[in-house]
């Protein structure tokens, strides 16, 4: 079964400073992947998500994620770290071909220094 | 639209009392899940349901049941509530199996 490990369970940087939480998975088959993000007290929601097509994925709040299949991750990044993007993010994975239920990273807190 | 709603946000049990964490989509997802989340653990998939009628255990069922009477309600029941049991559950929802989930609140469970 597809698994996920994020490597650092906290990290810090200062407000403008690039943000890279990492996201190693392993899958038999050609994986879909997702970043959510939860902010204090709340559900999480997506960040972005990778199925096909384009490696370099985009989503809400200048996130990105490049898929490298041959290094098996699915990084998460931001040019410039904001106040507001305090919050912690979760990497996850499914396996459209075997229909298999999605699969959840422990999560990286992320804490943003003014 | 109110997407996935939950019930209560916050609740405290006493040993061996039982409640049931009320949850509901208007998207009309068939897929619908319960999650626990522990610090530093993740998720946890509960248990999960890909239609009304039909339920299907996660990775830790034990201590837990559901039910899915209907497209838009999936209830989580605890009975015999212990205090490994204190967590905060996610009800989640989607429209096939590998694809986004949309989640709700969250409802923080304290057993004491």
């Amino acid at each position: 079964a597809q698994s996920v490990t994020q490597l650092g369970s906290h990290v810090s940087v200062s407000e403008g400073a690039l943000v890279l939480l990492r996201c190693n998975y392993s899958s038999s088959v050609p994986p879909y992947l997702f970043w959510y993000v939860q902010y204090p007290n709340q559900g999480l929601q997506l960040l972005l998500k990778y199925t096909t097509g384009a490696t370099l994925v985009k989503g809400i709040n200048g996130f990105e994620a490049e898929f490298k299949k041959s290094e098996t991750s699915f990084h998460l990044t931001k040019p410039s770290a904001h106040m507001s993007d305090a919050a912690e993010y979760f990497c996850a994975v499914s396996e459209w071909r075997n229909n298999n239920d999605m699969r959840f990273g422990a999560g990286t807190r992320l804490t943003v220094k003014p | 639209n109110a997407g996935v709603t939950q019930t209560p946000k916050f609740r405290i049990l006493k040993i061996g009392q039982s409640m049931t964490l009320q949850c509901a989509q208007d998207m009309n997802h068939n897929y619908m899940y319960w999650y626990r989340q522990d610090p530093g653990m993740g998720l946890k998939l509960i248990y999960y349901s890909v239609g009304a009628g039909i339920t299907d255990k996660g990775e830790v069922p034990n201590g837990y049941n559901v039910s899915r009477s209907t497209t838009e309600d999936f209830p989580l029941r605890l009975e015999l509530a212990a205090p490994s049991q204190t967590s905060v559950y996610f009800c989640a929802s989607s429209y096939d199996r590998v694809n986004e989930q949309f989640f709700g609140p969250g409802t923080r469970l304290t057993v004491l």
